[in-house]
Parts: C-alpha cells; sequence; structure tokens
C-alpha cells in the first residue's frame, strides 16, 4: 500500500502571508500514461472534504488561483500565496495511482 | 448542478447490518466511478470502496473485504453500500464522492453518520 506523509500536521498562519504543505508518497505516483495522480482536499469545519488540485497542480472548478500546486514523483507542494480567512481547516493529500490513500491532514489556523 | 445525497446513517449493534444509500443528480451517472469514504471521530479521511460505471469492476480497502458491498442502480441514479458483522472501528462518517478518474474526488455528498455501538 502506498503511504502519504504530510508535514507540517498542524500550521499557524497570519492572515495575507504565504504557507506551505508538503506531501511525500512511499511509491512514486508517475503513472505510465505520463500524469501523476496526487491530489489536494481542504475540509472545513463541519463540512464534507472539497476537491482543491488535481493531478499535482491543476485547480478545480471554482477554486482561487492562491492555491497552487507542485511537485513530481514521491515529493509535493501545496501552496497558499496569502492565506484568507476561508482557507482555515485540514488539508488532505491523496494517492489515486493505486486504490487511495490519504495523507494524515494538516491542520491551518490563524495565529 | 451536480449533488449527492446519502441516507441510511443509524446507530446500529456491532455484528449488524445497515445500508447506506447515495442518490446522484445533474450528470451522467452511468458514466462515473463513485466512491465511498469514511472519516472515524476526529481522524482523517479514508476510503472505503469504488464501482465503475455499469458496476462490473468494484475494489474495497482490505479492513471492509468480505464485510462490506458496493452496488449501484444506474436506473435510480443511486449506489449504495451494504455493510455487514460491523464493528466499533467502523463507526464514522461516511461520505459518497464522484470519481472524475483516478481519485479525483470532485463532488462528495453531505456526509452520514453510522455508530457502530451497544
Amino acid at each position: 500500500d502506498i503511504v502519504m506523509t504530510q508535514t507540517p500536521l498542524s500550521l499557524s498562519v497570519t492572515p495575507g502571508q504565504p504557507a506551505s504543505i508538503s506531501c511525500k508518497s512511499s511509491q512514486s505516483l508517475l503513472h505510465s500514461n505520463g500524469k501523476t495522480y496526487l491530489h489536494w482536499f481542504l475540509q472545513k469545519s463541519g463540512q464534507s472534504p472539497q476537491l482543491l488540485i488535481y493531478e499535482v497542480s491543476s485547480r478545480f472548478s471554482g477554486v482561487p488561483d492562491r492555491f497552487s500546486g507542485s511537485g513530481s514523483g514521491t515529493d509535493f507542494t501545496l501552496k497558499i500565496s496569502r492565506v484568507e480567512a476561508e482557507d482555515v481547516g485540514v488539508y488532505y493529500c491523496m494517492q489515486g495511482i493505486q486504490s487511495q490513500t490519504f495523507g494524515q491532514g494538516t491542520r491551518v489556523e490563524f495565529k | 448542478e451536480v449533488q449527492l445525497v446519502e441516507s441510511g446513517g443509524d446507530l446500529v449493534q456491532p455484528g449488524g447490518s445497515l445500508r447506506l444509500s447515495c442518490v446522484a443528480s445533474g450528470f451522467a451517472f452511468n458514466k462515473y466511478w463513485v466512491t465511498w469514504l469514511r472519516q472515524a471521530p476526529g481522524k482523517g479521511l479514508e476510503w472505503v470502496a469504488n464501482i465503475n460505471g455499469d458496476g462490473s469492476d468494484t475494489r474495497y480497502v482490505d479492513s471492509v473485504k468480505g464485510r462490506f458491498t458496493i452496488s449501484r442502480d444506474n436506473a435510480k441514479n443511486s449506489f449504495y453500500l451494504q455493510m455487514s458483522s460491523l464493528r466499533g472501528e467502523d463507526t464514522a462518517v461516511y461520505y459518497c464522492a464522484r470519481d472524475e478518474g483516478w481519485g479525483r474526488l470532485g463532488y462528495w455528498g453531505q456526509g452520514a453518520l453510522v455508530i457502530v455501538s451497544s
């Protein structure tokens, strides 16, 4: 099974400042078709998770451009250029190349 | 508008059974894989099972194999999770989701709470 490891597990941010979350997989997420199946989700308090980024760096419909994803192989990063109040919640990375497994989650809150 | 609405969550005794339902609308249901996931209280997300568009291919996380069955009825735009031999560790909010492909879970239901307790 592919294990997903996120760091940090908790992040205290200042509104308007950038934030970054790392995600590492135990195996490469690069498929033979050339695509990499690493996705990012945000779960706000009391809500269902929502897709932010798919296939490493593509923003899902309606996701603000302050969110960006990067990485390759086994190392990935989610960046928020300027954190806003509505960005608070738990962020999960997830691999979709071999069944689906999630990282432990990173809780983002304001200082 | 794509919508997924779960139902069937309940309190059930250990060893008991329960069926969750998810009704979809706003898209060509039979064209998509659909997925069940869960989240135990205060814990992270776990993929549980998924099924392809015509129901011919199903997959499960190891911890539920032989106990849970995913199915779908394309005529009713619905899919299901039949859970049996339930255990305390199955207590969770269960979410249904539409898979755009390779785990791209673009649309989720609101969740259904299943509590396994005597």
